[in-house]
C-alpha cells in the first residue's frame, strides 16, 4: 500500500513552453502533498506544500507564477513549469502525506529543457 | 536548515552490518528521527523511525541513544542493492521534511 505515482517520468521540452506534472497517490487519500526539486549531486529542496482545494504554500525563493500547483483532489496534485528555460531542467519528486504524518515520495520526474 | 549531522559518505563490505550515525544535539521533546534513503535517479524510500525508543523493522534498526542527541541506523546485512544516499531527518509528525546532505553508503562486493 501507500504508492505514489508521478507522469510523465521524464519529459523533454523547447524553451519557453509549459510543461505539466502530475503525482496521484494510488490508494490512500492524501491531505497533503509536497513538491521537490533535486539538482545532479544535491539533496532534495522543498519547494512547495500543497493541502487539498486550498493555495499551495511556497518556500522561500520559489517563484510561485513559474511554479504552479494544483491540489483539486485528495489523490491528484499537478505542477506546472511555465515558460521553462535550461536552468529549471531537474529531477521533481512529489510526496503525499497520510493522515499522521507519514510520507510516502513518487518515482520522480526528470525535466530537461532544450 | 537541516538539524541533523551526517558522515558525507561512508564504506561497509557486502554481507557485514553497516552503521550510520546521525547526530541531532537540538532535537525537542516532540520530534521524531525518521530515516529515508535515495537511490540513484529514484524518489526517496522510507526507512524507519522512532521517538525515543530502539525500533526494528525488517529493512532495519534504529538505536537512538538515552539522551536523543544521536542515533544510528543499522542495516544488519548490506547488500549491493543498499547503496544509496541515507537521509537522518527530525520532525514533528506531520510536518513537512527538509532534506540535510545525507551520507552516501557504499556496499563494496
Amino acid at each position: 500500500g501507500a504508492v505514489v505515482s508521478q507522469h510523465p517520468s521524464r519529459v523533454i521540452c523547447k524553451s519557453g513552453t509549459s510543461v505539466k506534472i502530475e503525482c496521484r497517490s494510488l490508494d490512500f487519500q492524501a491531505t497533503t502533498m509536497f513538491w521537490y526539486r533535486q539538482f545532479p549531486k544535491q539533496s532534495l529542496m522543498l519547494m512547495a506544500t500543497s493541502n487539498e482545494g486550498s493555495k499551495a504554500t511556497y518556500e522561500q525563493g520559489v517563484e510561485k507564477d513559474k511554479f504552479l500547483i494544483n491540489h483539486a483532489s485528495l489523490t491528484l496534485s499537478t505542477l506546472t513549469v511555465t515558460s521553462a528555460h535550461p536552468e529549471d531542467s531537474s529531477f521533481y519528486i512529489c510526496s503525499a502525506s497520510l493522515a499522521g504524518g507519514q510520507q510516502y515520495f513518487g518515482p520522480g520526474t526528470r525535466l530537461t529543457v532544450t | 536548515d537541516a538539524k541533523t549531522t551526517q558522515p558525507p559518505s561512508m564504506d561497509c563490505a557486502e554481507g557485514r552490518a553497516a552503521n550510520l550515525p546521525c547526530n541531532h544535539s537540538t532535537i525537542s521533546g516532540n520530534e521524531y528521527v525518521y530515516w529515508y534513503r535515495q537511490i540513484h535517479s529514484q524518489g526517496p524510500q522510507y526507512i524507519i523511525h522512532g521517538l525515543k525508543n530502539n525500533e526494528t523493522n525488517e529493512m532495519a534498526s534504529l538505536i537512538i541513544t538515552e539522551d536523543r542527541k544521536s542515533s544510528t541506523l543499522i542495516l544488519p546485512h548490506a547488500t549491493l542493492r543498499d547503496t544509496a544516499v541515507y537521509y537522518c531527518i527530525v520532525r514533528v509528525k506531520g510536518d513537512k521534511i527538509i532534506f540535510g546532505k545525507g551520507t552516501r553508503l557504499h556496499i563494496l562486493p
